[in-house]
């Protein structure tokens, strides 16, 4: 079974702190993905990584940065948290070869921001 | 960019009887993939069926069946015999076939909330 892996279920931090959420896969799978995930609004894709060391914006970049140093681990980081940051974060991951491509989801993080 | 769109925010089954998930959606591409996922209450996302545009037969896993309309763009979830457990927020999503630039990352729409009652 494809396992993604969260580094916490839930968070709380305060305004203007440094935020490192962890996302681990052990499938060997290229594709790495955060998302956000808030009520009525689906989820949002805030950054992707297909490689090492690769990265791409999504569509709610904005305050937010990645790292890919290995190939099985994708973080993302919030530089300077704000309340309009807390959300559930989601972190999928899925091979580029091999039909037919569906992603797996970790269990998710709830940051709250105060 | 590729748009999706469940119009019902909410749907409500009994137990045992059937329900169906509305999707639509929005492409110019001929060649993409199509996707459900279930996210029961603090539990992790969860495929539960897929469609390749290529294939005009639909999609069947076991209680779960889909009826994609190309032409139509829609990409509907009929769950049979509804369970307890089907309870969960349902998201429809979207992924191109040729975009290797994006990741191969999905369009999701803004969930369907099923509740199923006793």
């Amino acid at each position: 079974d494809v396992k993604v892996t969260q580094s916490s279920r839930y968070l709380v931090k305060r305004t203007g702190e440094k935020v490192f959420l962890e996302c681990v896969q052990d499938m060997d799978h290229e594709n790495m993905f955060w998302y956000r995930q808030d009520p009525g609004l689906g989820l949002r894709l805030i950054y992707f990584s297909y490689d090492v060391k690769m990265k791409e914006k999504g569509d709610i970049p904005e305050g937010y940065s990645v790292s890919r140093e290995k190939k099985e681990r994708f973080s993302l980081i919030l530089e300077s948290a704000s309340t309009n940051q807390t959300s559930m974060y989601l972190c999928a991951s899925s091979p580029t070869s091999g039909s037919p491509y569906e992603q797996y989801f970790g269990p998710g993080t709830r940051l709250t921001v105060t | 960019a590729q748009t999706v769109t469940q119009s019902q925010p909410e749907m409500s089954v009994q137990e045992a009887e059937t329900v169906t998930l509305s999707c639509t959606y929005d492409t110019s591409e001929s060649d993409y993939y199509l996707f459900w996922y279930k996210q029961p209450p603090s539990r992790q996302m969860i495929l539960v069926i897929r469609q390749e545009a290529y294939k005009q037969q639909n999609a069947t896993e076991n209680r779960f069946s889909v009826n994609f309309q190309k032409a139509a763009k829609s990409f509907s979830l009929k769950i049979s015999d509804s369970q307890l457990g089907d309870a969960a927020m349902y998201f429809c999503a979207y992924r191109s076939a040729r975009d290797s630039n994006s990741g191969y990352a999905l369009n999701f729409g803004k969930g369907t909330s099923l509740l199923v009652t006793p």
